[in-house]
């Protein structure tokens, strides 16, 4: 089976830089994603690891170590509009993604 | 907008009942998955066909069943409805069958009362 532990809120300033963890557990592993969901809204797309290191593009950065099993999104000059919930997800055969439980950004001004 | 279509949009039924909702992938995406969120269980994977055929399957549970037509539009039947059932059903699409990218159609929101 696979599972995935993320925090569940986490809060920031507007400007700062947060980071949020994924540690997962797998009997396969294909990658990591990050995806981002607005209340209301559907899960979007953020980034994907495959390989270690990281994945930067615009203010998300994104990381992984295959051998510790853990990944990070770090997300750079907080602005209102990134409060949101974010999921990371386990990538499977075929694609199919096991979602964490989220972690809920609030970032105040 | 993702490109991904799902229809109805909210549905309120009563227990017992049989539901189908609907979706239509990103144009030239093969893949279609299926998930369930509810506040309590999160995103959940059900199901997932490409081009036609079921390639991997969650925790769905016996009552619910999919298809993946030629057009490769989907449709995911719920039946003998039960409360526990309420929740965002989302559909999502993808081109490939790697990259953790998936587009997410907009959700029907399924309440049963």
């Amino acid at each position: 089976g696979q599972s995935l532990e993320q925090p569940s809120e986490v809060t920031a300033v507007e400007g700062a830089i947060v980071q949020i963890n994924c540690t997962y557990q797998t009997s396969g592993f294909y990658g990591l994603s990050w995806y981002q969901q607005h209340d209301g809204g559907a899960p979007t797309f953020l980034s994907y690891n495959a390989l270690d290191g990281l994945e930067e593009t615009g203010r998300f950065s994104s990381f992984l170590s295959r051998s510790d099993s853990y990944g990070y999104l770090l997300l750079q000059e907080l602005q209102m509009k990134d409060s949101a919930s974010y999921f990371c997800a386990v990538g499977g055969a075929g694609n199919m993604l096991t979602f964490g439980g989220g972690t809920r950004l609030m970032v105040k001004p | 907008d993702s490109g991904v279509t799902q229809t109805p949009k909210h549905l309120i039924t009563a227990t017992g009942q049989r539901v189908t909702l609907r979706c239509s992938p990103r144009s030239g995406d093969l893949s279609v998955y299926w998930y369930q969120q509810s506040l309590d269980q999160g995103l959940q994977f059900l199901i997932q066909y490409y081009n036609g055929e079921e390639r991997a399957k969650g925790n769905i549970l016996e009552r619910f069943s999919a298809q993946q037509f030629p057009d490769l539009h989907s449709e995911l039947n719920l039946s003998s409805l039960e409360l526990g059932d309420s929740a965002l059903y989302f559909c999502a699409s993808s081109a490939r069958t790697g990259g953790g990218e998936q587009y997410f159609g907009p959700g029907t929101r399924l309440t049963v009362t």
